[in-house]
């Protein structure tokens, strides 16, 4: 079946220097893969989001590629802010027909931005 | 633009209760999910529904129903509360492929 596999657990930064989270996946069909953000005591909502290899979508400051060679979609962002700190999760969905309705969601990756 | 709202915001049960909770949409989106979020362990799908009357199974069903008989709205019931749980239930709705998700619904069992 699909998984995505993430940077486990806490990262901590300092304000200012680069952030980079993990993310590989495997799954039978080419799939897509996103980005959602959770901060605190909010509802998660979707960072980012791939298209075809080759196209970098970009958010806030965010970006990540979709490399299917390796299987993976890591995010990264030049400097990191102290509005940074939340929880990020990776997620594919199949490009197939049938069940493609379906996200298979990583086990999160919390950030903190110090200063 | 829409909104998701889930009630209620807390849920406290005891060991054995049934227990439900509810979603409604306003996106007018086909597909709705009901997600279990507990700390280090993600996401999982419990059901989620792509029309109205229509229910999937997702990973993590079992002890779970689930009710679709509106477009605009998905319940879910947990059919015997367990001891000690806590975890809060997320709920989504989505056309093609971005997923919006509500404030949620935060359970305790006594």
């Amino acid at each position: 079946g699909d998984s995505v596999t993430q940077t486990e657990g806490l990262v901590t930064l300092t304000e200012g220097l680069p952030v980079m989270l993990n993310c590989t996946y495997q799954s039978t069909y080419s799939p897509f893969l996103f980005w959602y953000v959770q901060h605190l005591n909010e509802a998660p909502k979707l960072l980012l989001k791939s298209f075809t290899d080759n196209k970098r979508p970009e958010h806030q400051g965010f970006h990540a590629t979709l490399h299917k060679s390796s299987s993976s979609f890591h995010l990264q962002k030049s400097s990191a802010q102290l509005s940074d700190s939340a929880l990020y999760y990776c997620a594919l969905r199949p490009n197939s027909g049938g069940s493609n309705a379906k996200l298979t969601f990583g086990k999160g990756t919390k950030l903190s931005v110090k200063s | 633009g829409g909104i998701i709202t889930q009630t209620p915001k807390f849920l406290i049960g005891q060991e054995g209760q049934k227990l439900t909770l509810k979603c409604q949409q306003n996106f007018n989106h086909d597909t709705m999910y009901w997600y279990r979020q507990d700390s280090g362990k993600g996401l999982r799908l419990i059901y989620y529904s792509i029309t109205e009357n229509d229910l999937q199974k997702g990973d993590l069903s079992e002890g779970y129903d689930a009710s679709r008989e509106k477009k605009s709205s998905f319940s879910l019931t947990v059919t015997s509360a367990q001891k000690n749980e806590m975890a809060v239930f997320l709920c989504a709705s989505s056309i093609q492929y971005e997923q919006y998700f509500g404030p949620g619904t935060r359970l305790t069992v006594l």
